[in-house]
């Protein structure tokens, strides 16, 4: 199985700062023929289930802020929440969808300091 | 708009079974995959496994192999996910979620509401 290792496990950011959470997986989640890396975000807040905000490792899902920014290639990828508000609190996961099982990271809890 | 509903809390004994439905709607039936992911207390997610309605054999983690069902029923867009064997370490609330069908479409934008299962003697 591929292991998704996210950085850092919780991470406290002032309002209107940016927080970068961090992901690697144990082997490359790009596929070569189309150059996508299969790569996926959610966010999850307490009591409710996870909320997409990006896959394919940069394309925000319809109706998410454009301050959520996905990026990296390869085994490295990086959420970055720009001018982070209040709502952002929240768990935050990032999946592998190249090879089954299409495992989770064990997630960040991002806090507002 | 697509949902995804699931039946509600189950408490089970050790030993024994549980079937957590998910009821779709909104969408075509066969054009989506539905994955089980779970989630045990304070814990992460963990994928379970995934059937594509249209595909005869669905595709489980080999944690779960020989423990959990997956099926789906046409007629009544209704896709179910049946874990024997319980112990208290099943104790999770399970979430069925939709996701595309092809190569790097793995990734779940619609979700249910998420079934608590409690494993207790």
């Amino acid at each position: 199985d591929i292991v998704m290792t996210q950085s850092p496990d919780s991470l406290a950011v002032s309002l209107g700062e940016r927080a970068t959470i961090n992901c690697k997986s144990s082997q490359s989640v790009l596929n070569s023929f189309n150059s996508r890396n299969y790569l996926a975000w959610y966010q999850q807040k307490p009591g409710q289930p996870p909320k997409l905000l990006i896959y394919w490792a940069s394309t925000r899902e319809f109706g998410v802020s454009d301050r959520f920014r996905g990026s990296g290639s390869g085994t490295d990828f990086t959420l970055t929440i720009s001018s982070l508000q209040a709502e952002d609190v929240a768990v935050y996961y990032c999946q592998q969808c190249h090879i089954t099982p299409h495992t989770f990271g064990q997630g960040t809890k991002l806090e507002i300091k | 708009q697509a949902q995804l509903v699931q039946s509600g809390a189950e408490v089970k004994k050790p030993g024994s079974s549980v079937r957590v439905s998910c009821k779709t709607s909104g969408g075509s039936f066969t054009s989506f995959s539905i994955t089980w992911v779970r989630q045990a207390p304070g814990q992460g997610l963990e994928w379970m496994g995934r059937i594509i309605p249209t595909f005869p054999t669905p595709d489980y983690a080999q944690k779960f192999q020989g423990r959990v069902t997956l099926s789906a029923d046409e007629v009544t867009r209704t896709v179910y996910m049946e874990l024997s064997s319980l112990r208290s370490e099943d104790t999770a609330v399970y979430f069925c979620a939709r996701g595309g069908v092809g190569l790097g479409l793995g990734y779940m934008d619609v979700w249910g509401q998420g079934t608590k299962v409690t494993v207790s003697s």
